[in-house]
């Protein structure tokens, strides 16, 4: 069974950058797509972006801009960058496995709050 | 790129039947049949309920099916359980190749 565990700091700076790591154990991973979804509290589910097989990767059109999504597949590890935060960026970050059109495996969510 | 509508809530007696409805587009839903439905407990992450419009995951009830007419995806729950109870989510691959979400539907059981 594949497991999926999101680290990174809970607490970011305005204007600063966000990191996030999804560490990816107990599976082959090969041949998935790799998700980074976001929640604010209280609302829905945001794709933000992710990567294909290939190692090319999509992004939602915004923020789009600020987001870069990497994977090390020599470490089973894939990485979430967003940069110019705001408030409006705090939420719970999931990563994810699936394939093209469906999320099969999710962590279980990181907080990160945007304050000063 | 809009998030797909869902009512906010819907709400059930233990057995009976509720139905979720997903609406976008021709270029999510009504454009691909790709639409996925998760389930979400409180504080928990989203659970693959259903992908490619009808189709099971291994392990889930046969109570739950789902559909899709035109550019509106559903969710049945039949025999409504206590369990059923939590948030559920559309999705659709979309004509950017991305994925958008649905807006969510509470589920109460009454």
């Amino acid at each position: 069974q594949v497991q999926l565990q999101e680290s990174g700091p809970g607490l970011v700076k305005p204007s600063e950058t966000l990191s996030l790591t999804c560490t990816v154990s107990s599976g082959p991973i090969n041949g998935y797509y790799w998700y980074w979804i976001r929640q604010p509290a209280g609302k829905g589910l945001e794709y933000i972006g992710r990567i294909f097989p290939s190692g090319n990767s999509n992004y939602k059109p915004s923020p789009e801009s600020r987001v870069t999504v990497s994977v090390d597949r020599s470490k089973n590890l894939f990485s979430l960058k967003m940069n110019s935060v705001t408030a409006a960026d705090t939420a719970v970050y999931y990563c994810a496995l699936g394939d093209m059109i469906r999320l099969d495996y999710w962590g279980q969510g990181a907080l990160v709050t945007v304050s000063s | 790129q809009s998030a797909l509508t869902q009512p906010a809530s819907v709400s059930g007696s233990p057995g009976q039947a509720i139905t979720i409805s997903c609406t976008g587009t021709s270029s999510d839903v009504g454009g691909y049949d790709f639409v996925s439905w998760y389930q979400q407990h409180p504080g928990k992450a989203p659970k693959l309920m259903i992908y490619e419009v009808t189709n099971r995951p291994s392990g889930i009830s046969f109570r739950i099916s789902g559909s899709k007419s035109g550019n509106t995806a559903s969710l049945t729950i039949s025999g409504l359980q206590a369990e059923d109870e939590a948030d559920y989510y559309c999705s659709s691959y979309t004509r950017s190749t991305t994925l958008v979400f649905g807006t969510g539907t509470k589920v109460t059981v009454l």
